[in-house]
C-alpha cells in the first residue's frame, strides 16, 4: 500500500459527459502529480501542484483541469469527454520540498472508460 | 526538458537467468535522481530502485542492481535469477529536483519471463 489513495476506481461514463478524480495523498506529502497511461501505452504528465498551487502543466487537455486543495488533497476535472479519454488515471505524490530527493508513490489508478 | 530513452519496446529472459534493461537520457544537471519502476498486469506502479546522481555506487535492491554510467548517462536496470512474478513493464524515471522536482519517464520496456 503506498499509501496514495485514488477514487472512483473503475468509471464508466458516455461521451459528453463530465467526471471527477480524486486523490488523497500519503500523509505529509505536499506535491500531487496526475498522469494519463492509455492501453499500451507510457504514462503522459499532466500536471503538477505543490501546496495547493500548480506548479507544473503537461500535456493537459483544455477540457481537463485540476485542482489541490487546502488538506491537499486533489481533483481531476475531465469534461466533454471523448471516446479517446479512456484510460488509466494515476496520482502520484511526493514530499517535493527543497532537499527532499524521494521517490513518486502512485495510487492504484481510477480506469476510466467513455462508451 | 529533460529525455528519457528506452531503445528496448520488449524483453525476454529464461526464468532463472540475467536480464538488463536499458534506459539513456539526456540533462544538463549535475544533480539528479533516476528510478525504475515497476507496472504489473494489475497495473500498480511499483518502485523497483533508485539511484542519486551524486552516488558513484550502483544501487542494489536483492536481486536488482542498476549499471549507472553518468558520464554516458546510461543508467541500466539487472534483474538476476530472474523470476515469473518479473513480467511486467518497467519504467525509467528522471527526478530533475532543480525544475520543480519534475519527473520524466521513459516509455518502457514489457519483459517476459519463460518458465
Amino acid at each position: 500500500d503506498s499509501g496514495v489513495t485514488q477514487t472512483p476506481k473503475h468509471l464508466i461514463t458516455a461521451t459528453g459527459q463530465r467526471v471527477t478524480l480524486r486523490c488523497s495523498p500519503r500523509s505529509g506529502d505536499l506535491s500531487v502529480y496526475w498522469y494519463q497511461q492509455s492501453l499500451d501505452q507510457g504514462l503522459q504528465f499532466l500536471i503538477q501542484y505543490y501546496n495547493g498551487e500548480e506548479r507544473a502543466k503537461g500535456n493537459i487537455l483544455e477540457r481537463f483541469s485540476a485542482q489541490q486543495f487546502p488538506d491537499l488533497h486533489s481533483e481531476l476535472n475531465l469534461s466533454s469527454l471523448e471516446l479517446g479519454d479512456s484510460a488509466l488515471y494515476f496520482c502520484a505524490s511526493s514530499v517535493a520540498a527543497s532537499g527532499w530527493y524521494g521517490e513518486l508513490f502512485f495510487g492504484e489508478g481510477s480506469r476510466l472508460t467513455v462508451l | 526538458a529533460q529525455t528519457v530513452t528506452q531503445s528496448q519496446p520488449e524483453m525476454s529472459v529464461q526464468e532463472a537467468e540475467t536480464v538488463t534493461l536499458s534506459c539513456t537520457y539526456d540533462t544538463s544537471e549535475s544533480d539528479y535522481y533516476l528510478f525504475w519502476y515497476k507496472q504489473p498486469p494489475s497495473r500498480q506502479m511499483i518502485l523497483v530502485i533508485r539511484q542519486e546522481a551524486y552516488k558513484q555506487q550502483n544501487a542494489t535492491e536483492n536481486r536488482f542492481s542498476v549499471n549507472f554510467q553518468k558520464a554516458a548517462k546510461s543508467f541500466s536496470l539487472k534483474i538476476s535469477d530472474s523470476q515469473l512474478g518479473d513480467a511486467a513493464m518497467y519504467f525509467c524515471a528522471y527526478r530533475s529536483p532543480n525544475t520543480g522536482n519534475q519527473f520524466y519517464f521513459g516509455t518502457g520496456t514489457s519483459l517476459t519471463v519463460i518458465p
